[in-house]
């Protein structure tokens, strides 16, 4: 089971870019990196996934280094809506849902 | 219509209740999983089901248990209701090849055992 660790709060302002890393050391050769964007009394929403390199789409992008044992969340240009929790999981998705741990997560808070 | 909905969305109830949380998804998809929140903290997971016939313990499944009626229904029953099952209740669904698209998740049932 791979743990993860990543910072339990963050600041930032309106236009900036902001990158959230989540570290991994234990991950195993199957898991994919899978990050996920929760506002308060909704759901968690899926943000992007990725299994090495970069990936980048139309909400995000995530850098993911050779040894995969770490990920970073990069959020270009946040406004105050962006202020949620992000939560960093990592695991195998053939067994989806048997090894996936959510943990404290980030707490993004966007200033004016 | 939202792709995965519960009912009801809040809750109140007494110690020693049975209640039924109800979910029902619109994707079309095999897996279905219920987790709880508690303030401050991450989701963890009570029960997970792959398929109509599959059933699995989550990490947190003493005084839970669920009924999967169909591909798109997952309920998750609180046999006898204590305070300390007061949380933030998420049903969720995923993709059949194992979650490329990660996880689709209800707006949550808010339940207060008093």
């Amino acid at each position: 089971l791979a743990k993860t660790t990543q910072p339990i709060s963050m600041d930032s302002y309106e236009g900036q870019e902001v990158n959230i890393t989540c570290s991994h050391n234990n991950i195993a050769t199957n898991d994919y990196i899978t990050w996920y964007q929760q506002f308060p009394s909704q759901g968690p929403r899926f943000i992007i996934q990725g299994y090495k390199t970069k990936v980048t789409n139309e909400v995000a992008s995530l850098f993911i280094p050779a040894d995969r044992k770490s990920s970073t969340l990069s959020l270009p240009r946040v406004s105050l809506s962006d202020t949620a929790v992000y939560y960093c999981l990592v695991g195998d998705n053939r067994n989806y849902g048997q090894n996936f741990v959510f943990g404290p997560g980030t707490r993004l808070s966007v200033l004016p | 219509d939202a792709d995965v909905t519960q009912t009801p969305r809040n809750r109140i109830t007494k110690t020693g209740k049975r209640i039924m949380l109800e979910c029902s998804q619109t994707k079309g998809h095999d897996r279905m999983y219920w987790y709880r929140q508690d303030p401050g903290l991450g989701l963890r997971l009570i029960y997970y089901s792959f398929d109509v016939k599959d059933i699995n313990k989550g990490e947190i499944s003493d005084g839970y248990s669920v009924s999967r009626q169909a591909q798109a229904k997952f309920s998750l029953s609180l046999e006898s209701a204590i305070p300390n099952q007061t949380a933030l209740y998420f049903c969720a669904t995923s993709d059949p090849d194992g979650g490329r698209n990660g996880y689709t998740f209800g707006s949550g049932t808010r339940l207060t055992v008093v």
